[in-house]
């Protein structure tokens, strides 16, 4: 069983459009949770990280739900340039290691 | 300037060469890792380094090699490269305990004949 699992997609959404994605892990000792935006081609790049509480930044929305070990983002009003892939990781900090999920990939569009 | 950059950005090789990917960082963090992507299996971690002289392997180490030659310097080597380890190679860092984000580096994107 994978460490981390995510639906590949596509989700395909118009502009404007909600659209969720949930993230499961496998170890519950897992302790740091983290949605990474990856461009085609491109690096990985921190979109925000997920805190016990949920956060919260501008249109997106992470929250943990650790009694079922999955994480989720959230995006409001999507934009042509929400498309791309989101990874989630996780990262069990006793042992100091990153698990990456395989990605989702979003395609907002007009 | 970047802060974590990898050399080369693109490389193509033959079956049975050695091959050097390097990356360098002025983030002046400790940690260095290197992850292999491919195409619906996501980032795979290969090797890792906390500091000049720990070095760890990751979950798929078999055929790779790694050299921490200074705090901002990781390098991965392939001794003797096959076609199944054509794949975008990236570097990471990250800052003290596992709690921090990594930064990836622009990637290496290899191919072997």
């Amino acid at each position: 069983r994978k460490e981390v699992e995510q639906d590949p997609g596509p989700f395909n959404v118009p502009e404007g459009a909600t659209v969720a994605f949930n993230c499961t892990y496998s170890n519950s000792a897992s302790q740091s949770f983290f949605w990474y935006r990856q461009d085609c081609r491109k690096e990985p790049k921190l979109l925000m990280s997920v805190y016990s509480s949920g956060n919260e930044d501008g249109r997106f929305t992470a929250q943990l739900n650790r009694a079922s070990q999955y994480i989720s983002l959230l995006i409001r009003d999507s934009k042509l340039s929400d498309s791309a892939t989101y990874l989630c990781a996780v990262n069990l900090n006793n042992f100091n290691k990153f698990y990456f999920g395989s990605g989702t990939k979003l395609n907002v569009k007009p | 300037d970047a802060d974590v950059t990898q050399t080369p950005r693109n490389r193509i090789t033959k079956t049975g060469k050695r091959i050097m990917l390097e990356c360098s960082q002025t983030k002046g963090h400790d940690r260095m890792y290197w992850y292999r992507q491919d195409p619906g299996l996501g980032l795979r971690l290969i090797y890792y380094s906390f500091d000049v002289k720990d070095i760890n392997k990751g979950e798929i180490s078999d055929g790779y090699s790694v050299s921490r030659q200074a705090q901002a310097k990781f390098s991965l080597s392939l001794e003797s490269a096959i076609p199944n380890q054509t794949a975008l190679y990236f570097c990471a860092t990250s800052a003290g305990e596992g709690g921090n984000e990594q930064f990836f580096g622009p990637g290496t994107r290899l191919t072997v004949l």
